[in-house]
């Protein structure tokens, strides 16, 4: 089985433009949560997606948007990008559903100057 | 809210050494608890999970225990290795969301 593939690896963004990372989820796995992971934290929850929808939202702005597509792999959007949004961006998959547990990818690392 | 505090924040220790690293939480109607590895720079390795109805859960030389109604988790390594050097996250599952902490920051010498 596959595991958690994000694309791309690193970026490198101005402040004020707009970014898109990407997420395939989990062979099996219907649910796709974002985390964003600054240097020397732990990862904070983005949101998550399930059956299309965002189901679970948190503490971020709405200029960090998301979609998930048919095929159960996801879209971040960061729009109008600020210095603060540099950071680590993580992916997890799961199955929905009580006690199962989450699968990360690698991350994207995110610059912005 | 859940909040998650791990103890120690660091560690340095000789190989062979029998570890543990503690994980407290502040809401204990959870779904499940995971711990995590992290490597500097990538993503998160799941090492065990624990479902809210387990006293723990081993896999080769890890443990991971959890009393839910303390609001606790630990995680034992046994005979440390220089390739465990890592962070370390413990993870707890509500509202199908994880909170993390910053967790624990090991380094296994020679």
């Amino acid at each position: 089985e596959t595991g958690v593939t994000q694309s791309p690896t690193h970026l490198i963004k101005t402040r004020g433009q707009q970014v898109t990372l990407r997420c395939s989820s989990q062979s099996g796995h219907n649910t796709v949560s974002w985390y964003q992971q600054a240097l020397g934290q732990g990862p904070q929850f983005i949101f998550q997606y399930y059956r299309e929808e965002e189901n679970g939202r948190g503490n971020f702005p709405p200029r960090f948007s998301g979609l998930q597509f048919p095929n159960y792999s996801s879209e971040l959007n960061v729009n109008a990008l600020e210095l603060d949004d540099s950071a680590l961006y993580l992916c997890a998959s799961s199955l929905a559903g009580l006690g199962y547990g989450y699968t990360f990818g690698s991350g994207t690392r995110l610059t912005v100057v | 809210k859940q909040e998650v505090t791990q103890i120690p924040a660091a560690l340095s220790v000789p190989e062979g050494e029998n570890l543990v690293l503690n994980c407290s939480f502040t809401d204990s109607a959870i779904y499940n608890l995971q711990w995590f590895r992290q490597d500097p720079g990538k993503g998160l390795t799941s090492l065990l999970l624990i479902q809210s109805s387990q006293r723990e859960q081993t896999s080769g030389r890890l443990n991971a225990s959890l009393d839910k109604s303390s609001g606790r988790s630990t995680l034992y390594i046994a005979a440390s290795q220089p390739g465990d050097s890592a962070t370390y996250l413990c993870a707890p599952d509500n509202t199908d969301k994880l909170i993390f902490g910053t967790g624990t920051r090991l380094q296994v010498f020679p």
